[in-house]
């Protein structure tokens, strides 16, 4: 079963505008990571938060890690059309390096 | 540098039918895996290798097989196909360190279709 649960499951914004997405799970982590997904294409790694870390930068990206909440955010600022696709939480919280995906936000941003 | 190559991209079976899915990844990565995406599902792994010579149960292995062949290799088998078994299949391999703080990579899917 999915451990982790993105929020909103779809959002649609302006270019330039800040978009927003979280995630929560379950059960404790070694450490959350965000995946991105063009078109059903393969996913690619965007940025890993371990869980004593609060909070990361990556550009325009920013990660929250809240453990006692059990949840994430992700923010791209300044977004760009180029940023419309499927972004993806995954938790690595068992053994043997095994990820749990999230179901995924599907974002549009809008020329 | 080709990163995680799956082959093939797409393919259409007939229920009953078999078929191998390849991986190979040029990253001298210890961990490889395999899953399947359907719609409004995410990502469901299916089994995976720790590291070679070892392979386990993911989340949703029944009605495949898996081979772990040499250390760049991975590749998943339908023994049987059936239609609930239609997705889009991805493998993807990771470094295996102490810390377990490592990404995964991806290949671009195979697209499998059964009739």
């Amino acid at each position: 079963s999915q451990q982790g649960e993105e929020d909103p499951q779809a959002l649609s914004i302006q270019e330039g505008e800040n978009a927003t997405m979280n995630c929560s799970y379950k059960t404790s982590i070694n450490n959350l990571q965000w995946y991105r997904q063009n078109s059903g294409r393969g996913f690619v790694h965007l940025i890993l938060i371990r869980s004593n870390e609060r909070e990361k930068h990556s550009g325009r990206l920013r990660v929250t890690l809240d453990t006692s909440k059990k949840s994430s955010s992700l923010l791209i600022t300044a977004s760009r059309a180029a940023d419309t696709a499927s972004y993806f939480c995954a938790t690595d919280g068992g053994s043997n390096y095994k990820l749990t995906f999230g179901k995924g936000t599907l974002l549009t941003v809008n020329p | 540098n080709a990163g995680v190559t799956q082959t093939p991209k797409f393919q259409v079976l007939k229920t009953g039918q078999s078929m191998t899915l390849q991986c190979a990844q040029d990253m001298n990565h210890n961990s490889m895996y395999w899953y399947r995406q359907d719609p409004g599902m995410g990502l469901r792994l299916i089994y995976y290798s720790a590291s070679e010579g070892t392979t386990d149960k993911g989340e949703v292995p029944n009605g495949y097989n898996v081979s772990r062949l040499n250390k760049r290799e991975f590749s998943l088998r339908l023994e049987s196909a059936a239609p609930s078994q239609t997705s889009v299949y991805f493998c993807a391999s990771s470094e295996r360190d102490r810390s377990r703080n490592q990404p995964q990579h991806f290949g671009d899917g195979t697209r499998l279709s059964i009739l």
